[in-house]
């Protein structure tokens, strides 16, 4: 079953900040967060594993409440270059590492 | 420099007509995946692969068709079976993906209007 992402679209001013959130019914194994512009390929932004291993930009925060099945992704002083769609990946716990992606987050910065 | 790459970037097909969309990769990983893009949907896995001449159905692999007889590519055949293939279709890779802690690496996408 699809994660589900809140907010489904956010806009900010340069240098405000944002949370994406991402929820699944399902028991985790691990949590991918991507980022899109449009019309472009997704690019990876970090991973967290059940046990509280991350691997990603160190630009870049989030958390995994594994108890919540959630995760949480953390813009702080947000740049223009920061806009696009962001997706949540879960990895269900028992299904054979299966990605599977939430509907997106659309985030825009403006001046 | 290594990478994905999928042709062509749009492609425009007859609805009844049988189309084949091409992934490479020179990353040298054995899993490769493909993606359908919807607008507000996100990505969901068509078919994935986790070796040569071994692949499996993702979750809408209905109308859809692959092959893997090498480890750099994996083509993806939209049939007419297919009863929407209007989309944007991405293929991508990783480190095999049991482990589920490597990153995929996508590629640029192709986008597919059947008239």
């Amino acid at each position: 079953q699809q994660p589900v992402q809140s907010p489904q679209a956010v806009i900010l001013r340069e240098g405000e900040d944002a949370v994406i959130n991402c929820s699944s019914s399902k028991a985790l194994y691990s949590v991918h967060w991507y980022r899109q512009k449009h019309g472009e390929a997704p690019v990876f932004l970090m991973i967290l594993l059940k046990g509280g291993e991350q691997k990603g930009h160190d630009k870049i925060s989030a958390s995994f409440n594994e108890k919540k099945q959630q995760s949480s992704l953390y813009l702080t002083a947000s740049q223009l270059s920061y806009s696009g769609t962001y997706f949540c990946g879960t990895v269900p716990v028992g299904e054979g590492g299966k990605l599977i992606f939430g509907q997106g987050t659309e985030l825009s910065v403006k001046p | 420099d290594g990478g994905i790459t999928q042709s062509p970037k749009y492609l425009f097909r007859k609805e009844g007509q049988n189309v084949t969309l091409s992934c490479e990769q020179n990353l040298n990983h054995d899993a490769m995946y493909w993606y359908r893009q919807d607008p507000g949907q996100g990505l969901r896995l068509i078919y994935y692969s986790q070796i040569v001449n071994d692949f499996q159905k993702g979750d809408i692999a209905e109308g859809y068709s692959v092959s893997r007889e090498k480890k750099e590519s994996f083509p993806l055949t939209v049939t007419s079976a297919q009863k929407n293939p209007t989309a944007f279709y991405l293929c991508a890779s990783s480190i095999p993906w049991r482990e589920a802690t490597n990153e995929q690496f996508f590629g640029p996408g192709t986008r597919l209007t059947v008239l």
